[in-house]
């Protein structure tokens, strides 16, 4: 595709529920990276995926979150009982290995989660 | 931990001065280090890198400078215009292929 997307693009849910929130990065990109960004703060990392290898999930802030990748395609978000603390903006982001160690993220526009 | 800090929240410039933020860090020094542009309800974008032998790094009307001594990095934007307004994020390498990123600094840029 043209760039990352990501869907759905604003999610409101009520404190308790579960959500999704879903990547489609760039094809070929073998990375793939899930970022929160909370109303005025910097981005948060919470886990990042290259290739086949086991993803690297030390960001991830409880075992409320977890994610998953399809190969080197889709990657899903899911985050449970969600808590109003979860409000922010999870952007996603992935890169191509292709350029070494330099590897440039391209982002996605992020989805914006409220929870009510 | 590592920590990266932006010299202000907010910064308010003329147009066509130069405008200037920082980045300091702190404990191990990265191999390179990257600046985005963020725009409001958008994901950040990528501007430039610079690696950790490298002084300086330029592009078009950007620049950026890297002094491993003082652990800070220096995003320079001259002939500055309206357009430039947005939040500009410096963002270290951590981990395998991980950015640490800073908490960014918006820019305003006044005609």
């Amino acid at each position: 595709g043209a760039g990352v997307s990501q869907s759905p693009s604003n999610k409101v849910t009520e404190k308790g529920k579960d959500v999704e929130l879903r990547c489609d990065p760039i094809s070929g990109h073998t990375a793939l990276y899930w970022y929160r960004q909370r109303l005025g703060q910097g981005l948060e990392f919470l886990i990042y995926f290259q290739g086949n290898s086991a993803p690297d999930k030390s960001g991830l802030p409880s075992d409320r979150f977890s994610a998953e990748r399809t190969g080197e395609s889709v990657s899903t978000l899911t985050i449970q009982r969600t808590q109003q603390e979860d409000s922010a903006v999870y952007l996603c982001a992935s890169s191509s290995r292709r350029q070494g160690r330099t590897d440039t993220q391209y982002f996605g526009p992020g989805t914006r989660l409220t929870v009510l | 931990s590592q920590k990266i800090e932006q010299n202000s929240e907010a910064l308010n410039i003329q147009e066509g001065k130069t405008a200037t933020l920082t980045c300091n860090y702190t404990n191990y020094s990265p191999a390179y280090l990257q600046w985005y542009r963020q725009d409001p309800g958008r994901g950040p974008v990528f501007l430039l890198l610079i690696r950790e032998n490298e002084k300086e790094k330029r592009k078009e009307r950007l620049k950026v400078t890297f002094d491993t001594t003082l652990k800070q990095s220096l995003f320079h934007i001259t002939a500055s215009q309206p357009a430039d307004s947005a939040t500009y994020l410096c963002a270290l390498v951590r981990g395998a292929n991980n950015l640490f990123f800073g908490t960014g600094t918006r820019l305003t840029v006044i005609p």
